[in-house]
């Protein structure tokens, strides 16, 4: 009864690399979030995305950053050319998309910017 | 625009002891729910308790209760028989239930060490 599984749980780029981070959500689940967290801080919401949908990606950096949720396989956060800034950890949460029903989190990317 | 405020950035309390973390936020909506997440050091996010705003009564599970107060727009946590493995940041997240995005709006953390 796996829950919602991310990978890898640790990733380290050079500057200028890409970073792809994954994420599978719970069976049954059809919403995917993305959340960033800064060290000492909150998570603070990125992009909400269904099954081929982006549904609200008002907390996404305008460049360099992407994500999609294919029809089939797990969703992609996909980050082109990191920077220093970008170190943070990326969660990802699924719901069944009812809002009486609570996001479940993954646990996590810890990203690493060299 | 929905914000969580979390006054206390650090707590401590003695095991068996009780504390409570403080929550207020804003929004204009009528509806929605709250949640307090439990974030120990492995750094996993871990559902601890959550509150339908329609529902008057206070939620409780095991050891958790909060303390909901919907016109002071306050949601504060209680802990009751503090354990060592209640060491960990407890982050407040508000969500809308109007439809549209169902993004988690987070305070910032209460850091709680529970002391032996």
């Amino acid at each position: 009864n796996a829950g919602v599984m991310q990978n890898p749980r640790h990733l380290v780029r050079r500057r200028g690399q890409e970073a792809r981070l994954r994420c599978s959500p719970m069976k049954g689940h059809s919403h995917v979030y993305w959340y960033r967290q800064l060290p000492e801080e909150g998570l603070k919401f990125m992009v909400y995305l269904q099954k081929e949908n982006i549904i609200d990606e008002s907390g996404m950096p305008k460049e360099r950053f992407s994500a999609e949720f294919p029809k089939e396989g797990p969703s992609i956060l996909r980050i082109q050319q990191v920077v220093r800034g970008d170190s943070a950890a990326y969660f990802c949460a699924s719901s069944p998309g009812r809002g009486d029903q609570p996001q479940h989190f993954g646990d996590g990317t810890r990203l690493s910017i060299l | 625009a929905q914000t969580v405020t979390q006054s206390q950035p650090e707590m401590s309390v003695q095991e068996a002891e009780t504390v409570t973390l403080s929550c207020t936020y804003d929004t204009s909506e009528n509806n929605y729910y709250l949640f307090w997440y439990k974030q120990p050091p492995s750094r996993q996010m871990i559902l601890v308790i959550r509150q339908e705003a329609y529902k008057q009564q206070n939620a409780t599970e095991n050891r958790f209760s909060v303390n909901f107060q919907k016109a002071a727009k306050s949601f504060s946590l209680k802990i009751s028989d503090s354990q060592l493995g209640d060491t960990a940041m407890y982050f407040c997240a508000f969500i809308g239930a109007q439809g549209g995005s169902e993004k988690l709006v987070f305070g910032k953390g209460t850091k709680l060490t529970v002391n032996p």
